[in-house]
């Protein structure tokens, strides 16, 4: 079965405290992307990666982290500097840079400050 | 730089008749568009794009969606509407503007079909 998987789906964090969303692709695609999604709003991007090694900043990057140390994998962590993580977060992939390249999306983990 | 915008939070059609959910874009150059649905709780699906060609574009589950350039817009569309196509709806766009091939997302458009 190819695809996307996120986990968990549900987490609670406390605040203060530091917590890891998990995303893997077995597509063997070499682009990947969290965004986060609020009621009422588009997808607004994080982090991207577009080859292992190597990820840079999206519109949102403040208060999150990334690593890109395999090509399936792309873990977000969620720091305590995030103001208002509660949210739920995407994950997607896609082959390369290419314009033309579709995005393909995880289930999405949902993220709830306690 | 690319922006697109989906004028209607939410849209309402009765099951069997025919649907549409608009989005209008901006960007500098020829522009990649992308439909995407999402259910409740889930990641986004793709239903279609259009990349060069035809204006008319075909996808998944009946959509299709019309490219005009001229109205800068890229219209979903499905002829008859079933109540399992209640969804959130989501139109992107790309051009050679941005790095990566980011995609800009609008912010979504509600369909409920009723029965």
């Amino acid at each position: 079965d190819g695809g996307i998987t996120q986990s968990p789906k549900y987490l609670f964090r406390k605040e203060g405290q530091n917590v890891t969303l998990s995303c893997e692709q077995n597509l063997n695609h070499d682009a990947m992307y969290w965004y986060r999604q609020d009621p009422g709003q588009g997808l607004r991007l994080i982090y991207y990666s577009q080859i292992v090694n190597d990820f840079q900043k999206g519109d949102i990057a403040e208060g999150y982290s990334v690593s890109r140390e395999k090509k399936e994998s792309f873990p977000l962590t969620v720091t305590s500097a995030q103001k208002n993580p509660t949210a739920f977060y995407l994950c997607a992939s896609k082959r390369g840079q290419g314009l033309a390249d579709t995005q393909y999306f995880g289930p999405g983990t949902r993220l709830t400050v306690l | 730089a690319q922006s697109v915008a989906q004028p209607e939070d939410q849209v309402n059609v009765a099951e069997g008749n025919p649907l549409t959910v608009k989005c209008t874009y901006s960007v500098s150059g020829n522009p990649y568009l992308f439909w995407y649905v999402q259910y409740p709780n889930r990641g986004l699906q793709f239903l279609l794009k259009y990349i060069t060609g035809d204006n008319l574009v075909k996808g998944s589950y009946g959509f299709e969606a019309e490219f005009n350039k001229s109205q800068t817009s890229f219209h979903l569309k499905k002829p008859s509407a079933l109540v399992s196509d209640s969804a959130l709806y989501f139109c992107a766009v790309r051009d050679w503007s941005t790095n990566a091939g980011k995609s800009t997302f609008g912010d979504g458009t509600t369909l409920t079909v009723k029965p």
